[in-house]
């Protein structure tokens, strides 16, 4: 079955220090996305890509970037971390533009 | 600019009863997608129900329906027959068709009661 999943699921990582959240998507679809969800915010968009070699920036994504090099992999990379960015990390894939966003498991990252 | 906005924090409900969470918007897109999430303690996100800005007739999904009132900008999720394991949090949202981004509310938490 198709699936989107992510890793990891957990980390605890050190102000300054580079973070990579990986997703990874077996839909096949175009359009993938990343927020993070913070207590009483709902999710906030980070940064999203239509394609490949396609990225564009969401509502909060200083502190963070994206690549896109395949239709499957879009990695999250938080340059510098900060304690700000103690959150929970979602990635999501859609088919288009009008459809539902199918979730990835969420990734819990804590910044000390 | 888009907006989605969810003005209650929490709401209790019995079980067996039916229960509507609100849910207002605000877009100068004549046409738009409008979904329902449902995120239960365990974390992950599950998608309920969808409505486009130009169905004439409101969606529905098993024991979901969306009362959608387009000139008054709301899509209101209604659970009928409300069960324990309903008991979770609600997230309203909306993509523009114009542009690629869906924008969250803040959730609603629905608690059911025995």
């Amino acid at each position: 079955d198709a699936e989107i999943t992510q890793s990891p699921r957990h980390k605890i990582t050190e102000t300054g220090r580079q973070v990579t959240l990986a997703c990874h998507q077996t839909w096949n679809h175009n359009n993938m996305f990343w927020y993070r969800q913070d207590l009483g915010h709902g999710l906030r968009l980070i940064h999203y890509s239509y394609g490949v070699h396609d990225t564009n920036k969401g509502e909060v994504s200083d502190g963070y970037s994206v690549s896109r090099s395949n239709t499957e992999d879009l990695p999250l990379t938080l340059e510098s971390a900060a304690s700000s960015q103690t959150s929970v990390y979602f990635c999501a894939s859609s088919p288009g533009t009008l459809y539902q966003q199918y979730f990835g498991p969420g990734t819990r990252l804590t910044v000390t | 600019a888009q907006k989605i906005t969810q003005t209650q924090p929490g709401m209790f409900v019995q079980e067996k009863e039916a229960v509507t969470l609100d849910c207002t918007y605000d877009t100068s897109d004549p046409s738009y997608g409008l979904f329902w999430y449902k995120q239960p303690s365990s974390g992950e996100m599950i998608f309920l129900i969808y409505q486009g800005s130009y169905d004439q007739q409101n969606a529905t999904e098993g024991r979901y329906s969306l009362n959608f009132q387009k000139a008054r900008k709301s899509a209101n999720l209604v659970i009928s027959a409300s069960q324990l394991g309903d008991s979770a949090m609600y997230f309203c949202a909306m993509r523009e068709s114009g542009g690629f981004k869906t924008i969250f509310g803040a959730g609603t938490r629905l608690f059911v009661k025995a």
